[in-house]
């Protein structure tokens, strides 16, 4: 099976820099993707990795290590509309699904 | 951007009653999902499917649910009698690819979901 770890919540305030990490555990691991949803709403796509190093897309970037089997979604200059639970998901390579994490409630404070 | 659209947007219905959700995938997506949430919980893969069949499915989606593409452009989840415990927001996902290149971007649209209340 699989296992996947992130902080339940997480509190910054606008303008700040914020690091949500993920670790996780599974067999035949394919990639890390990052979603982002506010309110119960869909989850919207924000990054994915399936190579080690940095994806960069505008104020947020997302990282991985397979070594390591961490990764890490950052958010920079943080507005107010970022306020929303990012959810990490692993695909595996023997399966067309997404496994998400639980999820990481951030909170943008002015 | 092309969008997944899913109907209705709530349902409501009695317990053993049956109730069929509506998906409307991205047309050139090859792929596609259902996932649920319960309130306050993680996103949780129900099934995908394929080429007009099943290609994954978890312990939730047993006998008593069951997908259909009916024609080109929908994809229905019926769950045939419903539990209380089915009570939960219900996401259809699509995806134009899987798996194919490991560097790619595989992403997944999701539609805004069809609330479901069980009573």
């Amino acid at each position: 099976g699989q296992s996947l770890e992130q902080p339940s919540e997480v509190t910054a305030v606008e303008g700040a820099i914020v690091q949500i990490n993920c670790t996780y555990q599974t067999s035949g691991f394919y990639g890390l993707s990052w979603y982002q949803q506010h309110d119960g709403g869909a989850p919207t796509f924000l990054s994915y990795n399936g190579l080690d190093g940095l994806e960069e897309t505008g104020r947020f970037s997302s990282f991985l290590s397979r070594s390591d089997s961490y990764g890490y979604l950052l958010l920079q200059e943080l507005q107010m509309k970022d306020s929303a639970s990012y959810f990490c998901a692993v695909l595996e390579s023997s399966a067309r699904q997404l496994t998400f994490g639980s999820g990481t409630q951030l909170t943008v404070l002015p | 951007e092309p969008e997944v659209t899913q109907t209705p947007s709530h349902q409501v219905t009695q317990m053993g009653q049956e109730v069929i959700l509506r998906c409307v995938p991205i047309s050139n997506h090859l792929y596609f999902y259902w996932y649920r949430q319960i309130l306050g919980q993680k996103v949780e893969f129900l099934v995908s499917f394929y080429n007009n069949e099943i290609s994954e499915k978890s312990e939730i989606f047993d006998d008593q649910f069951s997908v259909e593409r009916p024609d080109g452009s929908n994809f229905t989840l019926k769950i045939r009698s419903t539990k209380l415990e089915d009570s939960a927001m219900y996401f259809c996902a699509s995806s134009e690819r899987w798996g194919q290149v490991i560097a790619t971007n595989e992403k997944l649209f999701f539609g805004s979901g069809t609330q479901l209340s069980v009573l």
